[in-house]
């Protein structure tokens, strides 16, 4: 079935420098692939997403990019803050049917 | 815009009784509903599927008689667990999406159930 991978399932960075999380997904017809941010004990927020037809998306200190051919995208945060420390979930759809999440990403941000 | 509220945030309960959870759509009208398992430090698990009107759709391996959704209108769906056990006890969390893409989830604050 269809699946989405997710790494690294933990990532520690210092505050100001870049973080990077990778997604791969498996279903080629995938066209919609939003980034969530879940802070502990809390719901998941969108953050940003990207649709297929689209290589890039830019909001600020955060990034999305779409490799379609090779069935992967990635968030990227840059100037990190200690705020940023959450987890991210990323995830792959297509049009009416289930959303696929990733594992999650527990990222840090060391002040 | 796009909220979705979730009631109760918080119960515990003594196993066997059963539990009911409501998610509202409070700004907009959502044709379908989610209703995920979150285990800690583990990533969102769906467990069904629910459309306005008629009988919601379940992921392989979750019991529908055990989980009953009832989704009466377009801004409330509900989740019941039935006779819950304490490997019941979980975060339960809502989202709804817009119109028929199911892209954009809009997640509700999520439900902590704790059995006994």
């Amino acid at each position: 079935g269809e699946n989405v991978e997710q790494h690294p399932s933990t990532l520690s960075v210092q505050e100001g420098d870049s973080a990077v999380i990778k997604c791969t997904y498996s279903d080629s017809a995938s066209n919609y692939f939003p980034w969530y941010k879940q802070e502990l004990g809390k719901r998941p927020q969108l953050i940003i997403d990207i649709r297929s037809n689209v290589g890039e998306k830019k909001d600020q200190r955060i990034a999305v990019t779409l490799n379609k051919t090779a069935k992967h995208f990635s968030l990227h945060i840059t100037e990190t803050q200690p705020e940023d420390s959450a987890v991210y979930f990323c995830a792959a759809s297509k049009w009416g049917f289930k959303t696929i999440f990733g594992a999650g990403t527990r990222l840090f941000v060391k002040a | 815009g796009a909220v979705v509220s979730q009631h109760p945030s918080r119960v515990i309960c003594k196993s066997g009784t059963s539990v009911k959870i409501e998610c509202r759509s409070l700004d907009f009208q959502a044709t379908t509903m989610f209703w995920y398992r979150q285990f800690p430090k583990q990533s969102l698990m769906l467990m069904a599927t629910s459309n306005e009107g008629s009988k919601a759709t379940y992921e392989q391996g979750v019991e529908k008689d055990k989980f009953l959704i009832n989704h009466a209108s377009l801004t409330l769906s509900t989740l019941t667990v039935t006779s819950a056990h304490p490997e019941d006890s979980s975060f339960y969390i809502c989202s709804a999406s817009l119109g028929e893409a199911q892209e954009t989830q809009y997640f509700g604050p999520g439900t902590r159930l704790l059995v006994l």
